[in-house]
């Protein structure tokens, strides 16, 4: 299977701790998002890069967030200090840019729960 | 700011029957529009996506409109079975970049 892979899928995390989720994309796809969700919500958009350069950072990604997409391929997204407020469902997503129009690949998500 | 919303009540359907999901956007004027399913602890799959030249669009037993006039997307889903229950997020482009602005979706549970 070469779609979108995220690790780890569970999280479970004290308040004060750092977490760090890994995501690999669809290997030729040189766009990758990092969207975040919570229960009853639509994805809410975080952040994305052009192969290694992130272009975009939404007003959601406080400075606790920060996001790195070394090399192009595979990307991680730490979070420092981790509140309660971060419980949520990471989700990643890659896309081939080209042609304006593009389809987004959605991995199966990382659970995050901070107590 | 753009705003997407969708039915927020769930939509209980019989087997069979036609599900019809709305997606409603404000402050907008989109190139196109996707609609993506979700299941429950899953991420969204892409289905769908129409361009705003375009009325409709139809995928096996899916078809979507596109009314740029009214701001408006119907998702239809005919001959529903019990395998389509799920959310249905429609999803909306931002800016540059290919970033997505979502609805909150709608949960449809279609009975046998």
């Amino acid at each position: 299977d070469t779609g979108v892979s995220q690790n780890p899928r569970h999280k479970i995390t004290k308040r004060g701790q750092n977490v760090t989720f890994r995501c690999d994309p669809i290997s030729e796809h040189n766009r990758l998002y990092w969207y975040r969700q919570t229960l009853g919500q639509g994805p809410e958009f975080l952040t994305y890069f052009q192969n290694e350069a992130q272009l975009e950072k939404s007003r959601l990604l406080s400075d606790r967030f920060s996001a790195e997409r070394p090399k192009g391929s595979f990307s991680t997204l730490e979070i420092q200090r981790t509140e309660q407020g971060d419980s949520a469902m990471y989700l990643c997503a890659s896309s081939l840019e080209g042609g304006g129009v593009t389809e987004a690949f959605f991995g199966q998500g990382t659970r995050l729960t901070v107590v | 700011s753009q705003k997407i919303e969708q039915n927020s009540e769930a939509l209980n359907i019989q087997e069979g029957k036609t599900a019809t999901l709305t997606c409603n956007y404000t402050n907008y004027s989109p190139a196109y529009l996707q609609w993506y399913r979700q299941d429950p602890g899953r991420g969204p799959v892409f289905l769908l996506l129409i361009r705003e030249n375009e009325k409709e669009k139809r995928k096996e037993r899916l078809k979507v409109t596109f009314d740029t006039t009214l701001k408006q997307s119907l998702f239809h889903i005919t001959a529903s079975q019990p395998a389509d229950s799920a959310t249905y997020l429609c999803a909306l482009p931002y800016n540059q970049g290919g970033k997505l602005i979502f609805g909150q979706g709608t949960e449809l549970s279609v009975k046998p």
